[in-house]
């Protein structure tokens, strides 16, 4: 069970808007703690998509958004593409798990 | 360019233990906190634990406690996760990360497969 709670999957057509959130709790996102996004495609390592919260990395489309409100946060991609398909991951920290770096369990993002 | 080289795959028998490495090029390594992640297969990303590459000092995932050691040699910039009393579960590809401020992990190594099997 992951401290972060995110869907197991999320589809959409090409082009179309698909978001993803990221539900924690008063002891991470809610504390205030930056929340970090994570593109893992098939067969290779994680890549940052979103890190504090809505900032992208150079290099990363702005089709991609990160949003952050209360004890949730959000990654939205705009403009579906079928390169997207891959599987989604937010991050945080946790000041009750002696200062663990938490994840959700990933979300699969199928383009339909 | 910013690159994080881990070793090769392993196989190891229960109740071994294994010694990841992680080499760090393209930057300041004891400027950085190395952090280890691991992904079971068809699972999701598990956060280990983090050592600073500054002063040594660790930081572990309560799971792995007394179970796992993490060590820098900062005169080939190398970082080590050794897992100790290893089962089945605990086949997984390992990754280092290299940890910025706020806990964002802004550059990856490429894996190591770790295979757990008698």
């Amino acid at each position: 069970q992951s401290v972060l709670t995110q869907p197991p999957s999320v589809s959409g057509a090409p082009g179309q808007r698909v978001t993803i959130s990221c539900t924690g709790n008063s002891s991470n996102i809610g504390a205030g703690y930056d929340v970090q996004w994570y593109q893992q495609l098939p067969e290779t390592a994680p890549k940052l998509l979103i890190y504090g919260n809505n900032n992208r990395p150079s290099g990363v489309p702005d089709r991609f958004s990160g949003s952050k409100s209360g004890t949730s946060a959000s990654l939205a991609i705009t403009g579906l593409q079928a390169e997207d398909e891959a599987d989604y991951y937010c991050q945080s920290y946790d000041s009750s798990l002696s200062g663990s770096r938490v994840f959700g369990g990933g979300t699969k993002l199928t383009v339909l | 360019q910013v690159q994080l080289v881990q070793s090769g795959a392993e196989v190891k028998k229960p109740g071994a233990s294994v010694k990841l490495s992680c080499k760090a090029s393209g930057y300041s390594f004891t400027t950085y906190v190395i952090t280890w992640v691991r992904q079971a297969p068809g699972q999701g990303l598990e956060w280990m634990g983090c050592i600073s590459a500054s002063n040594g000092i660790t930081k572990f995932a309560q799971k792995f406690q007394g179970r796992v050691t993490m060590t820098t040699d900062t005169s080939t910039n190398t970082a080590y996760m050794e897992l100790r009393s290893l089962t089945s579960d605990d086949t997984a590809v390992y990754y280092c990360a290299r940890e910025q401020i706020s806990a964002r992990f802004d550059y990856w190594g490429q894996g190591t497969l770790v295979t757990v099997s008698s």
